[in-house]
């Protein structure tokens, strides 16, 4: 089924650890987005992308890397995972053409778990 | 700073009556306002949305009322069942230099007693 697929579903890191949440969409959207879950929160904005090669800041970028090299695939990469980095991960994408907005359309999250 | 505020955060309700969940947004810059249901262990899935230029949309058992004035919107689920058991989020976007940048209420937990 055409959507937005997350890997890996679940990981354990150790303080310091890096590591890279994959994110692929087949859907030609060229509006992608990363949100952490956290309990009472929301979702919050991590990093986005109108397109291939442009990337920006939401929220709550601090301590996460994104890059698009293609429309495709919106990696986060955590540099040196922290406590405070457990969380939900959700990657999003969405159609936006000018003077629109539509729904995104949503991945089943990526559950980390920082000691 | 919470931009879009939702209450209540946990809600029961009986089988067959009335789902209502409120929002409240601050920046009149949003033009977009959508209603996110999520199911455990998954990903949210956008449930209905509306402009503001629209006072009430209406997707089956599903109701946004949309007050302009007051910067408020709230879901209502009619006839509710044990399936709507889930969370629900609002939020509210606006384009930013071609983006569309969406953010969320708090979530409300709903469950439907049987």
């Amino acid at each position: 089924n055409a959507g937005v697929t997350q890997t890996p579903k679940f990981q354990v890191l150790k303080t310091g650890q890096s590591m890279t949440l994959q994110c692929a969409q087949d859907m030609n959207h060229e509006y992608m987005s990363w949100y952490r879950q956290d309990p009472g929160m929301g979702l919050r904005l991590i990093h986005y992308s109108v397109g291939a090669g442009i990337t920006d800041q939401g929220e709550v970028p601090n301590g996460y890397n994104v890059s698009r090299s293609t429309t495709e695939d919106f990696p986060l990469r955590l540099l040196s995972a922290a406590p405070s980095q457990t969380s939900v991960y959700f990657c999003a994408s969405s159609y936006s053409p000018p003077g629109g907005n539509y729904g995104y359309t949503f991945g089943s999250g990526t559950r980390l778990t920082v000691v | 700073q919470q931009q879009v505020k939702q209450s209540p955060q946990s809600l029961i309700v009986q089988k067959g009556g009335i789902s209502i969940i409120n929002c409240a947004y601050e920046n009149t810059a949003f033009d977009y306002f959508p209603w996110y249901q999520q199911f455990p262990g998954k990903g949210p899935a956008l449930l209905i949305a509306i402009r503001p230029d629209v006072s009430e949309k209406k997707e089956g058992r599903f109701t946004i009322s949309f007050n302009k004035s007051a910067k408020q919107f709230s879901l209502h689920i009619m006839d509710s069942q044990p399936g709507d058991s889930a969370t629900y989020f609002c939020a509210a976007s606006r384009r930013i230099q071609g983006a569309q940048k969406l953010v969320f209420g708090q979530g409300t937990r709903l469950t439907i007693n049987p």
